[in-house]
């Protein structure tokens, strides 16, 4: 099946510095949507991308649809120790169904 | 407050036991999921509904039977034919037609 594949798996940051994850698909995809998952819950949507191209913003957060439509990355500027959780992006290109990818574990030292 | 619910958070079964866990919305969503997440991994899907009396298999619907008898409710039942069952299970909605779905808090289940 299709995959989408995060990196870095993990990062350890101190707080206040900037971070920056990506997603990459060997497919084109039509939409983009970036989660954060906090342990033993369920995820919460961040931000929704529609356009290749498209830079949206979510306060800290800004995520990028990229122009070959086959990658997104997403940012978080200065963080700080709630940022702490598995990222996660996930794509559609066909119904309604999304392809997740295996998650960016962030974790940041006060 | 409209969202999705799951209950109940950890359940515990012994194996050779079906089990069904409890999803439901007040979003008015059309559209349902069922996810399984295993540690350190993505979410996989399972079953879906679009429509309230349909839903279609997902990637790893194998050893899981759903119904869809209402709009707000999409119960997942574990059976016995399951060969791996412990993970952590995700209920999720979405409008029809939209790709943003919203995501229950999750129910973990444990067979031993």
């Amino acid at each position: 099946g299709q995959q989408l594949n995060q990196s870095p798996q993990s990062m350890f940051i101190q707080e206040g510095e900037d971070v920056s994850m990506n997603c990459t698909s060997s497919s084109i995809f039509n939409t983009w949507l970036w989660y954060k998952q906090e342990p033993g819950e369920g995820p919460v949507l961040l931000i929704a991308l529609y356009k290749a191209g498209e830079l949206t913003s979510n306060g800290r957060l800004t995520a990028q649809f990229g122009i070959t439509r086959k990658d997104s990355f997403l940012n978080i500027s200065a963080s700080i120790p709630s940022d702490v959780g598995i990222y996660f992006c996930a794509g559609n290109n066909a119904g309604n169904m999304l392809t997740f990818g295996g998650g960016t574990r962030l974790m940041v030292k006060p | 407050d409209g969202g999705i619910t799951q209950s109940p958070k950890y359940l515990f079964r012994k194996e050779g036991q079906n089990v069904t866990l409890s999803c439901e919305q007040n979003l008015n969503h059309d559209a349902m999921y069922w996810y399984r997440q295993d540690p350190g991994q993505g979410l996989r899907l399972i079953y879906y509904s679009q429509i309230v009396n349909d839903f279609q298999k997902g990637d790893i619907a194998e050893g899981y039977s759903v119904s869809r008898e209402k709009k707000e409710s999409f119960p997942l039942t574990v059976t016995s034919a399951q060969k791996n069952p412990t993970a952590f299970y995700l209920c999720a909605s979405s409008n029809l037609g939209s790709y943003e779905q919203y995501f229950g808090p999750g129910t973990r289940l444990t067979v031993t």
